[in-house]
C-alpha cells in the first residue's frame, strides 16, 4: 500500500494570509505514460462530505476558486492557498489514485489565527 | 447535474449485516466507477472498494474482503455496498465518491451513518 503522509497535522494562519499544506507518498505516484502524478486534494467541512479541489497534484477542478493551487511530481507535494477566507476553514486530505488500494493521508486541519 | 444520493441513518448490532445505496443522477451511469469511502466518527477517510458500473467487476480494499460486497443495479443507477458480520469499529459514515477517471473522486453522496452497537 502506498502510505500518503502530511505536513502538519493542525494549522493556523491569519485571515488574508497564506496557508501552505504538504503531502509526502511513499512511493511515486507519476504515471509515466502521460507524465501525470495520481495525487488530489480535497476539502472538507464538519458535516459534509470531501469536496475534490485538484487533480493531477496541480489540476484545479472546476469552480475552484484560483487562491487554491496544488504542485510537485512523483512524491511530494504541496497544496498551496493564497488570501486565506473564513470560508476556507476545513480539514484538508490529499490521495493517491496512482494504485489500489486507494490512500489518503491522514488530513491537515486548517483554522483561522 | 450530476448527484449520488444515499440511503438513511442504520443502526444494526454486532455481527449482523448491512446493505446501503446510492442512488446516481446527471450523467450517464454505466460510464464511471463508484468507489465506497469510510469515515469513523472524528477520523480521516479509508477507501474501502470500488465497482465498475459497465461491467460490475470489483476492487476491495483488504480490510473489506471477505466481509464486503459492492453490487449495481443498471436499470436504476443505484450502486450498493453490504457489509457483514459487523463490528463497532465498522461504525462510521459510509460516503459513495464518482470515480473520475483518473481526474480523482469528482461527486460525493452525503454519506449515511452507520452505527454497529450493542
Amino acid at each position: 500500500d502506498i502510505v500518503m503522509t502530511q505536513s502538519p497535522d493542525s494549522l493556523a494562519v491569519s485571515l488574508g494570509e497564506r496557508a501552505t499544506i504538504n503531502c509526502k507518498s511513499g512511493q511515486s505516484v507519476l504515471y509515466s505514460s502521460n507524465n501525470e502524478s495520481y495525487l488530489a486534494w480535497y476539502q472538507q467541512k464538519p458535516g459534509q462530505p470531501p469536496k475534490l479541489l485538484i487533480y493531477w497534484a496541480s489540476t484545479r477542478q472546476f469552480g475552484v476558486p484560483d487562491r487554491f493551487s496544488g504542485s510537485g511530481s512523483g512524491t511530494d507535494f504541496t497544496l498551496t492557498i493564497t488570501s486565506l477566507q473564513a470560508e476556507d476553514v476545513a480539514v484538508y486530505y490529499c490521495q493517491q489514485y496512482y494504485s489500489t488500494p486507494y490512500t489518503f493521508g491522514q488530513g491537515t486541519k486548517l483554522e483561522i489565527k | 447535474q450530476v448527484q449520488l444520493v444515499q440511503s438513511g441513518t442504520e443502526v444494526k448490532k454486532p455481527g449482523a449485516s448491512v446493505k446501503v445505496s446510492c442512488k446516481t443522477a446527471g450523467y450517464t451511469f454505466t460510464t464511471y466507477g463508484i468507489n465506497w469511502v469510510r469515515q469513523a466518527p472524528g477520523q480521516g477517510l479509508e477507501w474501502m472498494g470500488w465497482i465498475s458500473a459497465y461491467n460490475g467487476h470489483t476492487i476491495y480494499a483488504q480490510k473489506v474482503q471477505g466481509r464486503g460486497t459492492m453490487t449495481r443495479d443498471t436499470s436504476t443507477s443505484t450502486v450498493y455496498m453490504e457489509l457483514r458480520n459487523l463490528r463497532s469499529d465498522d461504525t462510521a459514515v459510509y460516503y459513495c465518491a464518482r470515480d473520475g477517471i483518473n481526474l480523482g473522486f469528482d461527486y460525493w453522496g452525503q454519506g449515511i451513518l452507520v452505527t454497529v452497537s450493542s
